[in-house]
């Protein structure tokens, strides 16, 4: 299958700080990036629809100016946490959408651990 | 919007068994039916995906089945072995480009 890599695999930063993740495509290009946040033992939630050219388009209760979603190529696509808190402690994964001739499939990346202290 | 359910949330099952896990969704526009299986700590990774021009998808020991008039898919777990012990996750998506919906996982477990 595909292949997404996201950068870091994990970060620990103080509060009040921003932290940027990367999502890229490494062999496809994807107009569609996702972002997704995980909790342990919980399933993913989507947090936002990165479109390439385009403005993200955000899940609701997920706040925008809080999470800066920027996807300025076929291939990357990055993830700003600003002003982060421990709350925003998390997993927070990527996933890149193939389009092909039979549909489209979506995979996912590594994941970023981030902590908040 | 669409919605997902899967059963059942932790599964056991002995080495050499089969494990079946199983979702409902309800949106009838729904025509891609993903199953990802994650690892502790790692990414979802996709195992097999049905789209609804078909009823039933296998490869070598993991199948999935669809019955569109019920809203229902299952994966199928054939000759299990512990390597196959993680959280599995369906999913189900409109066309067009619409996002994926997940179920809540399900924790398989196989015991040698």
């Amino acid at each position: 299958g595909a292949v997404v890599s996201q950068h870091p695999s994990w970060v620990i930063c103080k509060s009040g700080t921003s932290v940027k993740i990367e999502c890229r495509s490494l062999d496809f290009q994807a107009t569609t990036m996702f972002w997704y946040r995980q909790f342990p033992k919980q399933s993913l939630m989507l947090m936002a629809t990165s479109n390439e050219g385009s403005k993200a388009t955000y899940e609701q209760g997920v706040e925008k100016d809080k999470f800066l979603i920027n996807h300025a190529s076929l291939t990357l696509s990055t993830l700003t946490v600003t002003s982060a808190h421990p709350e925003d402690s998390s997993f927070y994964i990527c996933s890149a959408r193939e389009s092909s001739g039979s549909g489209d499939t979506q995979y996912f990346g590594p994941g970023t651990r981030l902590t908040v202290l | 919007g669409e919605n997902v359910e899967q059963h059942p949330s932790t599964l056991s099952v002995q080495e050499g068994d089969s494990a079946v896990i199983k979702c409902t969704y309800s949106d009838s526009a729904s025509n891609y039916f993903p199953w990802y299986k994650q690892e502790l700590g790692k990414r979802p990774q996709l195992i097999i995906d049905i789209r609804s021009n078909v009823g039933e998808k296998k490869d070598q020991r993991i199948a999935v089945t669809l019955n569109k008039t019920a809203k229902h898919f299952s994966l199928h777990i054939t000759e299990t072995q512990p390597e196959d012990s993680a959280v599995y996750f369906c999913a189900a998506k409109k066309g067009g480009g619409n996002k994926l919906t997940f179920g809540t996982g399900t924790q398989l477990k196989v015991e040698l």
